[in-house]
Formats: C-alpha cells, structure tokens, sequence
C-alpha cells in the first residue's frame, strides 16, 4: 500500500534536545511538506521541499531544520532553539510542486517536550 | 496573516440534518480549493475540492459551494452521520503556490 510513514507515533523528549522525527513516502511524489498543529492553530507550515537535495522555509521555520537526501525521506530535526516544541507534527506529499492540488498527510508524530 | 479563515471552531449539528461548514479567504490569487477531514491523531484526510472556474462540486453526501466575488466557500454534509464527527480544515492554493494554505478548523460533532 503506498503511502506517508511517520514514525514514532508518540516521542518525549527533555528540554534542550534536539530531535529527528521521521518521514518516509513511497508514493514517489516529488514534494513533501512539513506541518505543525496547534489547538486552535489549524495547521502551520514549516519546511517544504519540492526536489530532492532542495528545501524552503515555511511560515514558521525558526528552530527546525530539514535534509532531503533521497525522494523518499525528509526528516525534520526540532533543534533545542524552537522555542514551543510541544505539538503535532504532520508530514505530507504531493505529486506536484507547483499548483499543489491535495496533499496526502502521514498520521502524525506527537512530541512532547519537558 | 491569516489568510484562510474558519471563523467558527465548533459545530453540533443532529444525526440526519444538514452540517454547513464556512470558510472564508483573502488572497484573491487562490484558484483551488479543498476541505480535508481530521480525526484525534490522525493525518487529515482529503474530502472534496473545488477550482475556482466552478461554483459547485458534489460528492456523495458532500458538497462545496464557492461564491468568488464574496470570497467565502462552505461545506454542506447532507445528512450528516455521528461518524462524520472530527475536525474539517479549509484549505486553499494559489497559480505561484508552493503549499496549501490552511484554516484553523471546525470541529462538528453529530449527534444522534
């Protein structure tokens, strides 16, 4: 079955940490996206890249950072300088990168920073 | 900015009634829009879309109704089921776009 894996589920980390959530697409989409989800915040992009070895900054990049290294892999790494990391984070893909018409989500990575 | 707005957080709406979830944008540069249905620590789901050279699109029980020159666009879900409970997110993109461009949300509980 293709899809997007974002692995782990649930992650706890301490304060000043930095730490790599996981994203994996075997949908063979060229574009993948980075969001986060805050009650009441709809959800904020944060990185995106649209080939491999190439990345933007979102809305709300400030203390992230991300690597595409291959088309199916774009981890995002919460460095110890993002100031609110609690949250939901949704990675996703799409077939275009331009015009994008849907993007289809993983289930989330719930961190929890202490 | 926000430039994808949903200005009503909750809705409740009984089993077999119509749901309308509103949505309203600013950036007239968006040409295509979508709703994306989410469930408690799921990714949300894609639903139904509509491109701005229509001003309806049906699927099943839903359907989408854009009014360009008022910049708004609602969901109706007729009739509406208990399992279509979760959180609806308006979402919009443009020609130039790189991502889509989200709404906070709405979240509808159906009861029976």
């Amino acid at each position: 079955d293709g899809g997007i894996t974002q692995s782990p589920k649930y992650l706890f980390r301490k304060e000043g940490q930095n730490v790599t959530l996981s994203c994996e697409q075997n949908l063979n989409h060229d574009a993948m996206y980075w969001y986060r989800q805050d009650p009441g915040q709809g959800l904020r992009l944060i990185y995106y890249s649209q080939i491999v070895n190439d990345f933007q900054k979102g809305d709300i990049a400030e203390g992230y950072s991300v690597s595409r290294e291959k088309k199916e892999s774009f981890p995002l790494t919460v460095t110890s300088a993002q100031k609110n990391p609690t949250a939901f984070y949704l990675c996703a893909s799409s077939e275009q990168r331009a015009q994008v018409r849907a993007l289809h989500f993983g289930n989330g990575t719930r961190l929890t920073v202490t | 900015d926000q430039q994808v707005k949903q200005n009503s957080p909750s809705l409740s709406v009984q089993e077999g009634r119509i749901s309308i979830l509103n949505c309203d944008y600013t950036n007239s540069m968006f040409d295509y829009f979508l709703w994306y249905k989410k469930y408690p620590a799921e990714g949300p789901t894609f639903l139904i879309s509509i491109s701005s050279i229509k001003d309806k699109n049906e699927d099943g029980r839903f359907t989408v109704f854009l009014n360009k020159s008022a910049k708004h666009l609602s969901l109706h879900i007729v009739p509406s089921q208990p399992g279509d409970s979760a959180v609806y997110f308006c979402a919009a993109s443009a020609n130039s776009g790189y991502a889509l461009n989200f709404g906070k949300g709405t979240s509808l509980l159906v009861t029976p």
